[in-house]
């Protein structure tokens, strides 16, 4: 029962252009979403979030948008760059005094081109 | 000055045969995670510490037992290891709280195949 749910496993953009990856989640209780960036062999390294009681964040050249009524959620890069070619995780969670679990999607691997 | 180390990197092993992964983080967190990324890339929960102290425990079979000396280490123990146990195993931590939004620090995992 995947809970959050990236359906584009790949995407290929041109460099400057803008890249818009997609997320979408059943649990109407997350309340914290994150996207992480991933390079081969490397462990997956935290790149923007967004509370629900926001409906946008950004960062530089990286924006998460946040629809709670359609439990959907992107990330916007302007522009993108090659460099930015990476796997990108969505992540939502439920936040609790104790610690929590980040529920990941399966990742869009963005390949951007010269 | 890795944040989170996590050893060994690569792990060939028979079935069968007892293994363990190491984690350390210096990054002063509360909380450490294991995480599994399977053949279909899913990034799985299997266990969380907090100040050594077990949080979460996902449905992982029991051949699977984390141990915390200390808030700086989990580390991860697996008896009698299955060809399904072949996957990439990720350590994290965090501060308990998603404050200030940066959520988990990942080392760069460890990938265990079991022949």
């Amino acid at each position: 029962d995947q809970q959050v749910k990236q359906n584009s496993p790949s995407l290929s953009v041109q460099e400057g252009r803008i890249s818009i990856l997609n997320c979408d989640y059943t649990n109407s209780m997350f309340d914290y979403f994150l996207w992480y960036k991933k390079y081969p062999a490397e462990g997956p390294t935290f790149l923007i979030s967004i509370s629900s009681i926001k409906d946008k964040n950004e960062d530089g050249r990286f924006t998460v948008f946040l629809n709670k009524s359609a439990k959907h959620l992107s990330l916007h890069i302007v522009p993108s760059q090659p460099g930015d070619s990476a796997v990108y995780f969505c992540a939502a969670s439920v936040h609790s005094n104790s610690g929590y679990a980040l529920n990941f999607g399966k990742g869009t691997s963005l390949l951007v081109t010269p | 000055d890795t944040a989170v180390s996590q050893t060994p990197k690569y792990l060939v092993t028979q079935m069968g045969n007892d293994k363990s992964i190491k984690c350390e983080q210096n990054l002063g967190h509360d909380t450490m995670y294991w995480y599994k990324q399977d053949s279909k890339k899913f990034l799985k929960i299997m266990f969380s510490y907090n100040n050594k102290e077990l949080i979460i425990n996902e449905t992982v079979p029991n051949r699977f037992s984390p141990k915390s000396p200390d808030k700086a280490h989990l580390n991860l123990h697996i008896n009698s290891l299955e060809l399904g146990d072949s996957a990439v195993y990720f350590c994290a931590s965090s501060q308990v709280s998603l404050i200030d939004g940066y959520g988990y620090t990942f080392g760069s995992g460890t990938r265990l195949t079991v022949v």
